[in-house]
Parts: structure tokens; sequence; C-alpha cells
């Protein structure tokens, strides 16, 4: 079975410019999450996904990032203007249930590096 | 919101010896709480979880044991191995009509050989 799958691994961009990370979950997963990781430290969710519709995104710097999940399926996440501090990894993560029920499958991340 | 508290940061033993990594939270509401490993490059990986109806549970190596009323829980891992050099990443739900993970900072552990 494919794992998830994110794109591109590794990103460097100048601050104030933009950036977008794309996501394809597991076939059938009906959950989908994005995660931010600062070096040294834990997952922190940005935006959770039940299908197409949003389930939480109370944690998401919405005057910069946005994301969308069409049909249900792919996912990316957008980040306009960057800032020196969204620098991390970008975990994308699908678990199979409509709510939350045990293990989330995560993706190796998409590594930003703002300058 | 939930806060996940874990330690030690960085843990370091021998090859052979047990490792504990502790974690505490603060949602008495919390009702799953999972362990995650994450190697250098790849996406944390689920490798242990109880929920609160269970005390402890064990998968060969590995156990983790719950005590909800001080709110604590703890990774034991026997007979280390230099493989599970890794960072280790407790977790617990965070209940608000919709369940959804809160992680802790994260533990370090190197096993030398």
């Amino acid at each position: 079975e494919a794992g998830v799958a994110q794109s591109p691994r590794y990103k460097i961009i100048e601050k104030r410019q933009s950036v977008a990370f794309w996501c394809n979950p597991i076939s059938g997963h009906a959950t989908l999450y994005w995660y931010q990781q600062i070096l040294g430290q834990g997952p922190k969710l940005l935006i959770q996904f039940q299908n197409n519709g949003v389930v939480d995104d109370s944690q998401l710097p919405k005057d910069r990032f946005s994301a969308e999940r069409l049909k249900g399926v792919d996912s990316t996440l957008k980040i306009q203007p960057a800032k020196l501090e969204d620098s991390a990894v970008y975990l994308c993560a699908s678990s199979p249930g409509a709510s939350f029920t045990g293990e989330l499958f995560f993706g190796e991340g998409s590594r930003l590096t703002v300058l | 919101g939930e806060n996940v508290e874990q330690h030690p940061s960085t843990l370091s033993v021998q090859e052979g010896d047990s490792a504990v990594i502790k974690c505490t939270y603060s949602d008495s509401a919390s009702n799953y709480f999972p362990w995650y490993k994450q190697e250098l490059g790849k996406g944390p990986q689920l490798i242990i979880d109880i929920r609160s109806n269970v005390g402890e549970k064990k998968d060969q190596r590995i156990a983790v044991t719950l005590n909800k009323t001080a709110k604590h829980f703890s990774l034991h891992i026997t007979e280390t191995q230099p493989e599970d050099s890794a960072v280790y990443f407790c977790a617990a739900t965070f209940n608000s009509g919709y369940s959804t993970l809160t992680f802790g900072k994260g533990t370090m552990l190197l096993v030398s050989p």
C-alpha cells in the first residue's frame, strides 16, 4: 500500500515570497492533516480536513497560510508571503476514519527554509 | 487547549540498557495516548498507543503505562539497540467536539553500541 506522498521535499525561498506544498494521502483515507514541525519541537496541527471540509483550522495563521482539499483527496498548503519564522518541516498525515480513531499516517515532510 | 509536557529532551543509553520517557497532559478528558518514533528525514511513525481504559500495554520490547489520576504516561524500551536511536514523541487527544492530537516536544534517544 502506498504511503502519504508529499512534494517538494525541500524548498528554499526568500522572505515575502510564496510557496505551495502538495499532499496525496493514502487511498481511501477520509481525514487529512497538515502539521508544522519547527526544529527541535513536536508537530503542531495547522489544519484538519474531513473529506473536503475543514474540521479545525484554529492554529492556521490565516493572514498568510491557506489550504484546500479539492474533491476530498489531494491537498495543497500555501504560504504567502513567507516569514523567517515559517522555516520548518510541513508534515501531511492521513487517517482512515471520518472522525479521529487512532493512528495517523505521516508523509516524509516538506522542509522549508526561508532566508 | 491541551498541553503535553515531555521529559527528558535527550537521553543517552548503552546498548542493552532500558530507556524511559515520561509525559504529562493537562486535559482530563483525554482518552488516547500514542507514541511516535521519528527517524532522521522521515515522518513520525506510530510505535505503540494506549487508551484510557487500560493501565499498561506491551509490545515486545516496548511498553506504555498510563496513570489517569496523575495525568501522566510513560514509554519503556527494554534491551535497547542502536536502531532504537531516534526522536520519540508522546501525544494526547484534545477533545473539542472532535478529537485531534497534541504532541510533546520530543525526546532524542541515542543508543551507543
